[in-house]
């Protein structure tokens, strides 16, 4: 299967700051990327779609101006968690959508977000 | 609203056994089926994916999709402790709805 890559793996910060979250397709195109949010025991929350090239297509009640989405180029996708507090304390995964064949959708491999 | 249930478990099955999975989806214009393994703190594996009703074998899994019926299912033969794990069911038209999961644990 293709291969989606996430950096950093975990991260802990303070509260107020600013983390930034790289999703890479390494051996495919991706035309669109995804972003979903999980916390623990619940299921996968889509927070928003970017398409490489153009503004980010966000979920109802996932604000726009705190989860900055970056789809710059058809193989990196950037998530940055503005001003971050404890509550979005969360696994972040990343997914890619291969635009060629049979459209399949892979998952990174997320990246655990601590905000103390 | 586009949705696609899935029992939440857990269901139990004994090695060796096979494990039974179900979905339902409410979008008739949904085209393409997928099955994802979840372990525990990692993210989905897509493991199988269906766009046509029958069949599809690979390995020890059976997808099965009816869309008549609006169903899909999954089966795992010589189940392994290793499959024990949610999975998640998929339906897709232009956008992916995921299942909420079926927890499977396999006794050994």
């Amino acid at each position: 299967g293709a291969v989606v890559s996430q950096h950093p793996s975990w991260v802990i910060c303070k509260s107020g700051t600013s983390v930034k979250i790289e999703c890479r397709s390494l051996d495919f195109q991706a035309t669109t990327m995804f972003w979903y949010r999980q916390f623990p025991k619940q299921s996968l929350m889509l927070m928003a779609t970017s398409n490489e090239g153009s503004k980010a297509t966000y979920e109802q009640g996932v604000e726009k101006d705190k989860f900055l989405i970056n789809h710059a180029s058809l193989t990196l996708s950037t998530l940055t968690v503005t001003s971050a507090h404890p509550e979005d304390s969360s696994f972040y995964i990343c997914s890619a959508r291969i635009w060629v064949g049979l459209n399949e959708q892979y998952f990174g491999p997320g990246t655990r977000l601590t905000v103390t | 609203q586009k949705e696609v249930e899935q029992n939440s478990g857990p269901l139990s099955v004994p090695e060796g056994a096979i494990a039974s999975l179900n979905c339902t989806y409410s979008d008739r214009g949904s085209q393409s089926f997928f099955w994802y393994r979840q372990y525990s703190g990692k993210s989905p594996e897509l493991i199988m994916s269906i766009y046509s009703n029958g069949d599809k074998e690979d390995g020890r899994f059976t997808a099965q999709l009816n869309k008549a019926s609006q169903y899909v299912s999954l089966l795992i033969r010589d189940s392994q402790p290793s499959d024990s794990a949610t999975y998640l069911c998929a339906a897709r038209d232009d956008k992916i709805i995921f299942g909420k999961g079926t927890r499977l644990h396999i006794l050994p």
